[in-house]
């Protein structure tokens, strides 16, 4: 258990609907960073937050946002979705001025759009 | 965005071997970073370096950060088959407020 607790695991869904992946970083932690990874590609970097606040934006369609609350925890929200959205979505925290040491990751959202 | 290139994409390998990737930069890097990440899980870390010529082994595996500060090298020596999987490489400049990963590099061990 890496600390960093991503649900749902899977998700199956039908086009055109939208879906909330929760993420709650590691304890003590207050960057999340969102990616999203399709099949045999590398990790797209989609959004990052610090403390609330959004920090970093990446390659995020606009149909995608995200949030972070003032417990941390984070929600990635997707809509109008599309078959080529299905993906895994991994989200990652980092503590205060520790990003050269490394995320930590969780163990992903599989999202499957039929 | 990935701003690492990183070689090969993948790799079949014999069980036993010794295998050699690595990830390059226009850019100069303060960390290096390396990741494995196995089917169906998140990448884990594996070794982080951060002086510029410094070699770093975690068991059978040794990372090098180039004296150039613009590229990384892994090592896996004596393969097995619970190498299998995707490794990443990552870097992080001063003042960046996140990590520039590699494409990643799929490793699949023949028995």
């Amino acid at each position: 258990d890496s600390g960093v607790t991503q649900t749902p695991k899977h998700l199956i869904t039908a086009t055109g609907q939208r879906v909330t992946l929760r993420c709650s970083p590691r304890s003590g932690d207050l960057s999340v960073y969102w990616y999203q990874q399709s099949l045999d590609q590398g990790l797209q970097f989609l959004i990052q937050y610090y403390n609330g606040e959004e920090r970093a934006k990446g390659n995020i369609l606009e149909r995608f946002s995200a949030q972070q609350f003032p417990d941390l925890h984070s929600e990635l929200n997707l809509s109008s979705l599309e078959l080529g959205d299905s993906a895994l979505y991994f989200c990652a925290s980092s503590a205060v001025g520790t990003v050269d040491y490394g995320y930590t990751f969780g163990s992903g959202t599989r999202l499957t759009v039929v | 965005g990935q701003q690492l290139n990183q070689s090969p994409q993948s790799m079949f390998i014999q069980e036993g071997e010794d295998v050699s990737m690595n990830c390059t930069s226009s850019s100069i890097f303060n960390t290096w970073l390396w990741y494995k990440q196995d089917p169906g899980e998140g990448p884990v870390l594996l070794i982080a370096l951060y002086k510029a010529g410094e070699l770093t082994s975690n068991g059978r595996l040794t990372a090098q950060f180039g004296i150039t500060r613009k590229d990384s090298f892994l090592n896996i020596s004596a393969s097995i088959p619970s190498d299998v999987g995707i490794y990443f490489c990552a870097g992080h400049r001063s003042n960046d407020y996140k990590l520039s990963f590699g494409a990643g590099t799929t490793v699949t061990v023949r028995a």
